[in-house]
């Protein structure tokens, strides 16, 4: 059972304009969301993250938005570089996940265009 | 700080045989993960520990695979027989988890990975 999902496995912008990831998740009792990115040959490392008490996060060209009734979160990047082409894990975590475990969607990898 | 520490970066072994993956934890975290990445499922959860203590081996697949955290430092993964079917990326996170607390703390940090190849 995919607790978390993120249904597009891979997301082709041109470079300047806007990348939208999406992430759905199906457990209620998750209360923290984060977004990992990852390249080739390196482990996932972190973006950003949104506790449900927000609805919003940003940092800079990257911005999370949370809808909890919708169970839905998405990562914006504005304006995307080609250095963003990696693949982006969404995570989730929740009271009672003793010790801090995430359970990750399966990915999507962003291409950005020259 | 060296951040978390994997060896070997990669492995090729012959079906059958042990293999061993072994990662040092940030100093100071008191939680350890080992996932699995492969095309199929993704980054999947095998096991976690919580001050040394193991907390969920739910994700582990089968009794070929097991896991050790003698100390606080230092942790193993290890599959005996491997088969053709465990070829993946091996990572191994930390993190200081608060009980209760939900602040970047929770943050896992991932090593480089370990790429396994059973031929």
């Amino acid at each position: 059972d995919q607790q978390v999902k993120q249904n597009s496995p891979s997301l082709s912008v041109q470079e300047g304009r806007i990348s939208i990831l999406n992430c759905d998740y199906t457990n209620s009792m998750f209360d923290y969301f984060l977004w990992y990115k990852k390249y080739p040959a390196e482990g996932p490392t972190f973006l950003i993250s949104i506790s449900s008490i927000k609805d919003k996060n940003e940092d800079g060209r990257f911005t999370v938005f949370l809808n909890k009734s919708a169970k839905h979160l998405s990562l914006h990047i504005v304006p995307s570089q080609p250095g963003d082409s990696a693949v982006y894990f969404c995570a989730a975590s929740g009271r009672g996940f003793q010790g801090g475990k995430l359970i990750f969607g399966q990915g999507t990898e962003l291409s950005v265009k020259p | 700080d060296a951040g978390v520490i994997q060896s070997p970066r990669h492995e090729v072994t012959e079906m059958g045989q042990e293999v061993t993956l072994r990662c040092k934890p940030i100093s100071g975290h008191n939680s350890l993960f080992w996932y699995r990445q492969t095309m199929m499922r993704g980054l999947e959860l095998l096991i976690y520990f919580n001050n040394n203590v193991p907390i969920d081996d739910s994700g582990m697949p089968e009794d070929r695979f097991s896991a050790k955290m003698p100390n606080a430092s230092f942790s193993t993964l290890k599959i005996q027989p491997s088969e053709p079917r465990d070829s993946a990326v091996y990572f191994c996170a930390s993190s200081l988890a608060i009980l209760g607390g939900r602040d970047l703390e929770e943050t896992q940090y991932f090593g480089p990975g370990t790429r396994l190849l059973v031929l």
